[in-house]
């Protein structure tokens, strides 16, 4: 059964560098989605992408975030200039147009803890 | 605005019992759609089901029910014959707007179920 990828599985980095966490979303999905979730709290949505571009962000995605579809598999997530705030789990998801409910599907995530 | 709430932060049920893990929602706009996810203790987020708005019919997925209820705007996750492998967070999510689009899901603060055997 097809699934959404995540690499890496964890990552440690300190504050104040970049990073870039990638997904590979199912084949034939056309949204894909960034989320996080802090340490025992609630999935808090980040951007939502289609047709190359942003459709929604949320106040949480500041100018520090930016997403990217660099090639017909990949979509990466990037932090400028990480805070320690930005710990957390950070998942992709990805859901196909025109089916019911459009699902989204989610990635196993990355655990990002920033140091 | 949108809004998920789970009043329960905690459940422990016994193995082989019915459980229900309940679920409200605040929204103005008609159409929206009503998801349930499964968090075991790896992390990871599982698809359970999907229930949309104009569905006349409670959704069904194996073990998995959903008791939509419209007008109390409350969608309970109903889970038969629990098993201990279903011992996870439980996460409601609502998705507002017509099916199609890239449109954010809203989660509830979740439910941690626990089986004892």
């Amino acid at each position: 059964e097809p699934e959404v990828t995540q690499t890496p599985s964890h990552q440690v980095t300190q504050m104040g560098q970049e990073v870039i966490l990638r997904c590979v979303p199912i084949s034939n999905h056309l949204y894909f989605y960034w989320y996080r979730q802090i340490l025992g709290q609630k999935v808090e949505f980040l951007v939502s992408f289609y047709n190359n571009e942003i459709s929604e962000k949320s106040e949480i995605f500041d100018d520090q975030f930016s997403v990217e579809r660099p090639d017909g598999s990949n979509f990466t997530l990037k932090i400028r200039s990480t805070k320690l705030e930005d710990s957390a789990m950070y998942f992709c998801a990805s859901s196909q147009p025109w089916t019911v409910g459009e699902t989204q599907y989610f990635g196993p995530g990355t655990r990002l803890l920033v140091l | 605005a949108q809004k998920i709430t789970q009043t329960q932060p905690g459940m422990f049920v016994q193995e082989k019992e019915a459980v229900t893990l309940d679920c409200t929602y605040d929204t103005s706009d008609p159409s929206y759609g009503l998801f349930w996810y499964k968090q075991p203790s790896s992390g990871e987020m599982i698809f359970l089901i999907y229930q949309g708005s104009y569905d006349q019919q409670n959704a069904t997925e194996g073990r998995y029910s959903l008791n939509f209820q419209k007008a109390r705007k409350s969608a309970n996750l109903v889970i038969s014959a629990s098993q201990l492998g279903d011992s996870a967070m439980y996460f409601c999510a609502m998705r507002e707007g017509r099916d199609q689009g890239a449109q954010k899901l809203v989660f509830g603060q979740g439910t941690r179920l626990t089986i004892n055997p």
